[in-house]
């Protein structure tokens, strides 16, 4: 079965810190993707990444940045972190096959507080 | 602006019957168009991707049914069990990357 893992389930941080979300996929997948998830607003991509340090722009990048350094790793990471930023955080994978489309394997989810 | 619409709206339906589940797109032509099931405090799950030159798609007690004139999909749940209850969300596919809905919240009652 795809596995896709979380480094944490709840995260508590102080507004200002640097904040590491770490999600890991052990199918060989190109694709990766970093998302909240907010009452009301539903799942907003934040960054994805189709290749090893490949990253792109999602919908709503502001305030974060991320970093693939393996393939089967990829990292979201909040330089400074606001209560705005207080969110369910949701990390999937895909493969990347020409001319196909192709379900998204989710991980379990970060609930992040930021006080 | 591209528009993703879900019924924001709880659905409740009896134990036996078929539960359907709208999805509805604005200023968008997808390629193909996806559902996912996602229980509370979990991550989404696959369930069906249709292509948008398909109307029909089947999977056990699942159909989706996908209107590109119409900018809607309807997904159905036949012979709807309590273990059905969930939230469940569309996706708009492009290349590589999908739009999600906020989902709506089925509530399947025994």
């Amino acid at each position: 079965d795809v596995k896709v893992t979380q480094s944490s389930r709840y995260l508590v941080k102080r507004t200002g810190e640097k904040v590491f979300l770490e999600c890991v996929q052990d199918m060989d997948h190109e694709n990766m993707f970093w998302y909240r998830q907010d009452p009301g607003l539903g799942l907003r991509l934040i960054y994805f990444s189709y290749d090893v340090k490949m990253k792109e722009k999602g919908d709503i990048p502001e305030g974060y940045s991320v970093s693939r350094e393996k393939k089967e790793r990829f990292s979201l990471i909040l330089e400074s972190a606001s209560t705005n930023q207080t969110s369910m955080y949701l990390c999937a994978s895909s493969l990347r096959l020409a001319g196909e489309y192709n379900e998204q394997f989710f991980g379990p989810g970060t609930r992040l507080t930021v006080l | 602006s591209q528009k993703i619409e879900q019924n924001s709206e709880a659905l409740n339906i009896q134990e036996g019957k078929t539960a359907t589940l709208t999805c509805n797109y604005t200023n968008y032509s997808p390629a193909y168009l996806q559902w996912y099931r996602q229980d509370p405090g979990r991550g989404p799950v696959f369930l069906l991707l249709i292509r948008e030159n398909e109307k029909e798609k089947r999977k056990e007690r699942l159909k989706v049914t996908f209107d590109t004139t119409l900018k809607q999909s309807l997904f159905h749940i036949t012979a709807s069990q309590p273990a059905d209850s969930a939230t469940y969300l569309c996706a708009l596919g492009g290349y590589q990357k999908v739009t999600f809905g906020t989902g709506t919240k089925l509530q399947v009652i025994p």
